[in-house]
């Protein structure tokens, strides 16, 4: 059964700082990975899809790397603004074909203080 | 490109009433998938649907959940009757394709559901 956690459950930082939020899975046959933010009372947001062959994603100041073998994806953000203040969740597919069933982490909660 | 659509955004209904949640995907997504998030944790996948037949409902609380798709477009989520632990935000998404590969998965805004 797949599992994916992520570390840390929070993280407060001054704006400006560059931060890392880190994933990890148990079972290292996925197909991709995908990144989310989330802000209160909203749904999900797709920030980064990486593929399985892939080593990283990135999206303006996003970076998401993914290492299937040790079973960890982390997502970079540089430079961050209070407008990058939510929560950021990771998941990956338990299998492929017709079921696309996503397994989600917990999140991590990110403030960024002006 | 208009976004997945839910509605009600918020209901509060106590408990053993029912309750329904509707959802209407981006256009042209044959996947509609519906997540129940509990506060603090991730979501997790009540059912998944392939045009308007079911792919995987196998964490669906049968007793109590119900859900369709009837002519593969909207779909609707009812619980009778809820419980307490059913307080939650029930999130419906869509994607163009199942499976594997580039498959990006777009959420709505979600349904809040109190459960008093």
């Amino acid at each position: 059964k797949q599992e994916v956690t992520q570390i840390p459950a929070a993280l407060s930082v001054p704006e400006g700082e560059n931060l890392v939020l880190n994933c990890s899975f148990t079972d290292s046959a996925i197909y991709n990975l995908q990144w989310f933010r989330q802000d209160p009372g909203k749904g999900l947001t797709s920030l980064l899809l990486i593929q399985s062959s892939q080593r990283e994603q990135t999206s303006g100041r996003l970076n998401a790397s993914l290492d299937k073998s040790s079973g960890r994806s982390t997502l970079y953000i540089a430079a961050s603004q209070p407008g990058d203040s939510a929560t950021y969740l990771c998941a990956v597919p338990v299998s492929g074909g017709s079921n696309y069933k996503l397994t989600f982490g917990k999140g991590t909660l990110l403030t960024v203080n002006p | 490109e208009a976004g997945v659509a839910q509605s009600p955004r918020y209901k509060i209904i106590e408990k053993r009433q029912s309750v329904a949640f509707w959802c209407n995907p981006i256009s042209g997504h044959a996947t509609l998938y519906w997540y129940q998030q509990i506060l603090g944790q991730g979501p997790k996948l009540l059912i998944q649907f392939q045009n308007n037949g079911v792919v995987d409902d196998s964490q669906l609380p049968k007793d109590r959940f119900s859900a369709e798709r009837l002519k593969g477009v909207d779909s609707t989520l009812k619980i009778q009757p809820a419980k307490l632990e059913d307080s939650a935000v029930y999130l419906c998404a869509s994607s163009r394709n199942p499976g594997g590969g580039g498959n990006t998965i777009y959420f709505g805004e979600g349904s809040w559901l109190t459960v008093v």
